[in-house]
């Protein structure tokens, strides 16, 4: 059983602080790690995806990787209140479908 | 472009009755997911169609659960013999072909069984 595990949360940060997101995954083959936000009542849209192991910066995100430890995280840097969401990590290995998380839930305080 | 589309957005039955959810994926994409996401939970796989090949069903928890893809494009997922427990959010996804980085997903159809 692919398991990917998440901190419910909530997450509570100070506008401007950096939120850190974390995401652990039991399957050892896996290839591909995606970050995806969804706000409430709203579908998940992808944020960031990474394949190799260390960092992958997009703007605000980073995305750090570490497949010896079977760990995934999202840092959010200068948060801000529209960055309040649930943050679903999702997993995937080869052409299989993803493996969700079930999401950490942020709140970004003004 | 058009993005993924569901129909209905919201679907009210009574236990027993059969339901039918409807996905539109992005043209072009050969690639289609369906999930299930109940509150406050993380979204559970159910199926996925990949061009012409068999479907992966692993995901679909039982078989009052099952799924088409007509002429590769417009899925339909169908709930038979609905339960409260059915009730949830039920996502449709599409995706390039194989290997493809980014899922788009519709907007969802909210399945609440009385």
């Amino acid at each position: 059983q692919k398991e990917v595990e998440q901190n419910s949360g909530p997450l509570s940060v100070p506008e401007g602080a950096i939120a850190s997101l974390n995401c652990t995954y039991s399957d050892r083959g896996s290839q591909s790690f995606f970050w995806y936000r969804q706000y409430s009542g709203k579908s998940p849209e992808l944020i960031m995806f990474i394949y190799s192991n260390g960092d992958k910066e997009d703007g605000r995100f980073t995305a750090q990787l570490n497949k010896a430890s079977q760990y995934v995280s999202l840092l959010i840097r200068d948060s801000q209140p529209s960055d309040s969401a649930t943050y679903l990590c999702a997993v995937r290995g080869g052409n299989t479908p993803l493996v969700f998380g079930k999401g950490t839930r942020l709140s970004v305080i003004a | 472009g058009a993005g993924v589309s569901q129909s209905p957005s919201n679907k009210v039955t009574e236990k027993g009755k059969d339901v039918e959810l409807r996905c539109d994926p992005i043209s072009g994409h050969t690639a289609l997911y369906w999930y299930r996401q109940s509150l406050g939970q993380g979204l559970e796989f159910l199926i996925y169609f990949q061009g012409n090949s068999a479907p992966d069903k692993s995901g679909l928890p039982s078989d009052r659960f099952s799924a088409e893809r007509t002429g590769g494009s417009v899925s339909t997922l169908t709930i038979q013999r609905t339960q409260q427990e059915d009730s949830a959010v039920y996502l449709c996804a599409s995706s390039l072909p194989r290997g493809s980085n980014e899922q788009f997903f519709g907007p969802g159809t909210r399945l609440t069984v009385l």
